[in-house]
């Protein structure tokens, strides 16, 4: 069955530097998104993206943050310069269609920033 | 804003009883989503209710949506260790395009042997 990856599953970081974290969406779908969870607490949505722009963006996606669809396969989240309250899992999800459409979500990419 | 409330936020619970889960939200969300979270893990989708009246099951558990009082409910049958996870509920509000999901605080099960 088709499913979402991500890498790294782990990632830690100092504050301050850079990361990416890349997502490779089910091959067939159109939309994608961004959420993250810190730890015990809601996911949250960051970002939507539709035809190679943001669809949605939610007030935690300042302008640290920026998303990226390099090729046909991957799709990419970058924070710029990482704080430490970035500390979360972040997950990466599609749907082949948007609104009423399940999303499916990757593993995670657990971001500690030190 | 759509708000998107869970109760009870933990729940523990024997083996072979029947419990529910509530979601409640605060404007229009045409459609409401279950997700099974379990510890470190993703998010597994259970279920999509597309319109009121809607009713849906899969093994155990069955979900229902009533648009009317805003609330979407989670009932577990019978209930298995098995089913020990966190159970999110997710709205989204329009029709259009890519919608964003708007996610409940979770309620934590625990199936007690």
């Amino acid at each position: 069955e088709p499913e979402v990856t991500q890498t790294p599953s782990h990632q830690v970081t100092q504050m301050g530097q850079e990361v990416i974290l890349r997502c490779v969406p089910i091959s067939n779908h159109l939309y994608f998104y961004w959420y993250r969870q810190i730890l015990g607490q809601k996911v949250e949505f960051l970002v939507s993206f539709y035809n190679n722009e943001i669809s949605e963006k939610s007030e935690i996606f300042d302008d640290q943050f920026s998303v990226e669809r390099p090729d046909g396969s991957n799709f990419t989240l970058k924070i710029r310069s990482t704080k430490l309250e970035d500390s979360a899992m972040y997950f990466c999800a599609s749907s082949d269609q948007g609104a009423g459409e399940t999303q499916y979500f990757g593993p995670g990419t657990r971001l500690l920033v030190l | 804003e759509l708000k998107v409330e869970q109760n009870p936020l933990f729940l523990s619970m024997q083996e072979g009883k029947n419990y529910t889960i509530y979601c409640n939200y605060s404007t229009t969300s045409d459609r409401l989503y279950w997700y099974r979270q379990d510890p470190g893990k993703s998010l597994e989708s259970l279920f999509v209710l597309l319109s009121n009246g809607a009713v849906k099951q899969e093994g155990r558990l069955m979900a229902s949506l009533d648009t009317k009082a805003r609330l979407s409910t989670l009932h577990i049958t019978a209930a298995v260790h098995d089913l020990s996870a966190t159970y999110f509920c997710a709205g989204d509000r329009s029709n259009f395009g890519n919608e964003k999901l708007t996610f409940g605080t979770g309620t934590r099960l625990t199936i007690i042997p």
